[in-house]
């Protein structure tokens, strides 16, 4: 198994520019979920899914929208960026719920001039 | 919001010895995780622990917890220089992980 799989590993954007970083899991999980990381502020939640077709927000989830068509793709967009979105942002999933056991991506450094 | 957070912020130890870090959350919790991130990488689940838990072993991790005062530590025995990380402390928040700042541990040979 691959586990959870993110790509890009690493991105330049200019201000104002959108793109879609993806995520994707191959352990049938039903629960998928974005964070981001920065400096000395640990992981905050962006959005989560409880399944397909089935989003819903976190505690930072201005600037970003997900779907969920498939129990295996998690996309996240950025509809328009902006500096204080460079982060590093973290795919995440698990069998049952938010609480479970997490199975984390490797991670997209994202910066935004 | 930040519920879990960890204590020292960093820490520095020689191989062999032991590390010891805390975490304090504030509201009740059902379970509470410790998880590890290697320098530029994703984070890797070490050990959960419930709520009517108090103490739990892994190898060489020992995490406890103290619900009366809404605290868990994480002790690593005979550390190692594969040791040198940041552990996170990750509490249930409403079905969803609610993850502190991190202690950053650096092993000296």
């Amino acid at each position: 198994n691959a586990g959870v799989t993110q790509t890009p590993k690493f991105q330049v954007l200019k201000t104002g520019q959108s793109m879609t970083l993806q995520c994707a899991q191959d352990m049938n999980h039903e629960y998928m979920s974005w964070y981001r990381q920065d400096p000395g502020m640990g992981l905050r939640l962006i959005h989560y899914s409880v399944g397909a077709g089935i989003t819903d927000q976190g505690e930072v989830p201005n600037g970003y929208n997900v779907s969920r068509s498939t129990t295996e793709d998690f996309p996240l967009r950025l509809l328009s960026a902006a500096p204080s979105q460079t982060s590093v942002y973290f795919c995440a999933s698990s069998y049952g719920e938010g609480a479970d056991t997490q199975y984390f991506g490797p991670g997209t450094r994202l910066t935004v001039l | 919001s930040q519920q879990g957070e960890e204590d020292p912020q960093a820490l520095s130890i020689q191989e062999g010895e032991n590390a010891t870090m805390n975490c304090s959350y504030k509201t009740s919790i059902n379970n509470l995780q410790w998880y590890r991130q290697n320098s530029g990488r994703g984070l890797v689940h070490l050990i959960l622990i419930r709520s009517n838990e108090r103490e739990k072993h892994s190898g060489r991790l020992r995490v406890t917890l103290d619900t009366s005062k809404k605290s868990s530590s994480l002790l690593i025995t005979a550390s190692r220089a594969a040791d040198t990380a940041s552990y996170f402390c990750a509490t249930d928040n409403d079905y969803k992980l609610s993850f502190g700042a991190g202690t950053t541990v650096t092993v000296r040979a």
